[in-house]
């Protein structure tokens, strides 16, 4: 089986703030990686496919890049509706999430 | 509007059953691939399954944790999916959700798909 880890597991920051999340799998993905927002007692909502491609209604400043085993997703200038819970998720093999990383306001 | 929504959780002793139901509308529900996934309160997200379509044979895959005790299935005539649910166990206790998968090769690997659209999920407690 794939295992999936995110670092850090939290993350503090400011409206404004860059952010960078790292999802790391444990064998070869290629780039069948996806990226989801959850916020509390709401379900996931995909933001990013294929470890790259903006879903459609996503804002630009959401960007996802990496293969093979390392990824990250980057939001270029924090907003205040970002501050959730991401998850990556790999598809290549069935499927697996990794653990999550809270986003909360410094 | 691309909706999903799941209903039948409940209350259930250790080793009991449920079956959760998801129903769709708005898309062509046949044509895509269906996956549940369950969140045990304040943890993460855990894959439980796949089917996919007649296309495919209906072919599932199951997490290891409910593999042997967990049976999805599908009605495309009532554009319904189903999560039948025995042995439950009170690690179990989560809720469930129910996903559609963006369909397309330029999406999906050989094996699965990024889910796009969720239902609301439904809350399953097994307790005595």
């Amino acid at each position: 089986d794939i295992q999936m880890t995110q670092s850090p597991s939290t993350l503090s920051a400011s409206v404004g703030d860059r952010v960078t999340i790292t999802c790391r799998a444990s064998q070869s993905i290629s780039s069948w990686l996806a990226w989801y927002q959850q916020k509390p007692g709401k379900a996931p909502k995909i933001l990013i496919y294929k470890a790259s491609s903006l879903e459609s209604g996503v804002p630009s400043r959401f960007s996802g890049s990496g293969s093979e085993t390392e990824f990250t997703l980057t939001i270029s200038s924090l907003q205040p509706d970002d501050f959730a819970t991401y998850y990556c998720q790999q598809y290549n093999s069935y499927s697996t999430f990794g653990p999550g990383t809270k986003v909360d306001i410094k | 509007e691309v909706q999903l929504v799941e209903s039948g959780g409940g209350l259930v002793q250790p080793g009991g059953s449920l079956k959760l139901s998801c129903a769709a509308s708005g898309f062509t529900f046949s044509d895509s691939a269906m996956q549940w996934v369950r969140q045990a309160s304040g943890k993460g997200l855990e894959w439980v399954g796949r089917i996919r379509t007649k296309a495919n044979s209906y072919a599932t895959a199951y997490a290891a944790s409910v593999k042997g005790r967990f049976t999805i299935s599908r009605d495309d005539s009532k554009n319904t999916a189903y999560l039948q649910m025995n042995s439950l166990k009170t690690e179990d206790t989560a809720v469930y959700y129910c996903t559609s998968d963006r369909v397309g090769p330029a999406y999906c690997s050989s094996s699965s798909c990024p889910m796009d659209v969720w239902g609301k999920g439904t809350t399953v407690t097994v307790s005595s």
